[in-house]
């Protein structure tokens, strides 16, 4: 079936360093979501992306939709402690259906 | 009102027991979802309902049994649990299909 990797798996900075994480599936989506999970919580949307080529931002978030349709990438700047958490990308994969993303976990050093 | 809400945060049920999970959106949202997700793992689809009808339901086991009553509430009743059941259950809403979806802070869910 349809997966989406998410690389990389885990990753620790330091404070104020940019991040960058992206995710790759075998199959073509129309629409990207990014969300961010804090332990015990419920997903938060951080960004949508509906058109290859997109490149959307959201504060210190920057997201873009591959030109293949079969990535996408999520760019954290200027990192600080409150970025902890992990981060899920879901492609659309039919109607009602997002595929989620193996999740990237980021952890702040301050 | 720009939330997905769920009742209760947390839950501990026997295997005998019958509990129910609440969720709430006013949102004007049509579509509404069940998620299971189990630790380190991402979130995966259980049910879907759009204009509060059943539109997906992915294999699973009938002791989880959805219903809408309204297009603003969503239950998950649960009876004859196992433990391997016991996980985070979230809810999310869109406005409509393939929309973006908006979830809810989730039950945690343990079966004992």
């Amino acid at each position: 079936g349809q997966q989406l990797n998410q690389s990389p798996q885990s990753m620790f900075i330091q404070e104020g360093e940019d991040v960058s994480m992206n995710c790759t599936s075998s199959s073509i989506f129309n629409t990207w979501l990014w969300y961010k999970q804090d332990p015990g919580e419920g997903p938060v949307l951080l960004i949508a992306l509906y058109k290859a080529g997109e490149l959307t931002s959201n504060g210190r978030l920057t997201a873009q939709f591959g030109i293949t349709r079969k990535d996408s990438f999520l760019n954290i700047s200027a990192s600080i402690p409150s970025d902890v958490g992990i981060y899920f990308c879901a492609g659309l994969a039919g109607t009602y259906k997002y595929i989620f993303g193996t999740g990237t976990r980021l952890k702040v050093l301050a | 009102d720009t939330e997905v809400t769920q009742t209760p945060k947390h839950l501990v049920m026997g295997m005998t027991n019958k509990k129910s999970l609440k969720c709430e959106q006013h949102m004007g949202h049509r579509a509404m979802y069940w998620y299971k997700q189990k630790a380190k793992k991402p979130p995966e689809l259980m049910f879907v309902y759009s204009y509060e009808k059943l539109s997906i339901n992915e294999s699973v086991p009938s002791r989880f049994s959805p219903e809408c009553p309204n297009s603003s509430l969503l239950n998950l009743h649960l009876h004859a649990l196992q433990p391997e059941d016991s996980a985070l259950y979230l809810c999310a809403s869109s406005r409509t299909r393939n929309n973006e979806q908006f979830f809810g802070p989730g039950t945690r869910l343990t079966v004992l």
